[in-house]
């Protein structure tokens, strides 16, 4: 069966610091790869998407960046973090050629910016 | 540019009472639409995927419709559980992938 995992759980960091969230993801091969971000109290907005090995579109312009050094692994980062960079951030997967285009979110990284 | 909004934001119901959540798009050219349910601090646990091609989805007391043409969703919760509290989010499924998400609705179910 597959699982995606995502860590820290939790990350507290100064306004300027530098960030790296991981997610990676076991049991399939050759997946879509989605970074999402969650205000308090709202939905998700989608950052970024990966339909393979280094292949990374950006939805909004903001502080972030992302990469795919591997099929499996979707790395979130930042050189210096803004205030406005607190959030939940979600990582997603999807087969891709699934008819029901169905996304697999992971448990999530809460990011504190102080 | 796709937007997804969900009334009513919070809903508190006593148990046992059948409710409907609804959510509203509105660009009609989707690929489908998906129901999910996010516990406080967790992430997301799909619960029903429509086809833009079909009309409704259902899972035990859950049931999902589908009005593209009017770009409305619903999802029914049939005799309602204190298990069942939690954020409901709607996506709506571009292609690829690519969802928007509308900001959910909190519902309580109280015993």
């Amino acid at each position: 069966s597959q699982t995606i995992h995502q860590w820290p759980a939790t990350l507290v960091q100064p306004v300027g610091s530098p960030l790296s969230l991981e997610c990676t993801v076991e049991g399939t091969s050759n997946p879509n790869l989605y970074w999402y971000r969650q205000a308090a109290g709202r939905g998700l907005q989608l950052l970024f998407y990966s339909v393979g090995i280094g292949q990374i579109s950006s939805e909004v312009p903001q502080n972030l960046s992302a990469s795919r050094p591997q099929d499996r692994q979707f790395i979130l980062s930042s050189k210096k973090l803004l205030l406005s960079d607190s959030g939940f951030y979600l990582c997603a997967w999807m087969n891709r050629g699934d008819i029901q285009e169905t996304q697999y979110f992971g448990p999530g990284t809460r990011l504190l910016v102080l | 540019k796709q937007e997804v909004t969900q009334i009513p934001a919070a809903l508190s119901v006593p148990e046992g009472e059948n409710l409907v959540l609804n959510c509203s798009f509105t660009d009609s050219a989707i690929y489908n639409l998906q129901w999910f349910r996010q516990d406080p601090g967790k992430g997301l646990t799909s619960l029903l995927l429509i086809q833009s091609s079909q009309r409704e989805q259902t899972s035990g007391r859950l049931n999902a419709s589908l009005d593209k043409s009017s770009g409305r969703s619903t999802l029914y919760i049939a005799a309602s559980q204190p298990g069942d509290s939690a954020t409901y989010l709607c996506a709506v499924n571009i292609n690829a992938g690519k969802s928007t998400f509308g900001d959910g609705t909190t519902l309580t179910v109280k015993p």
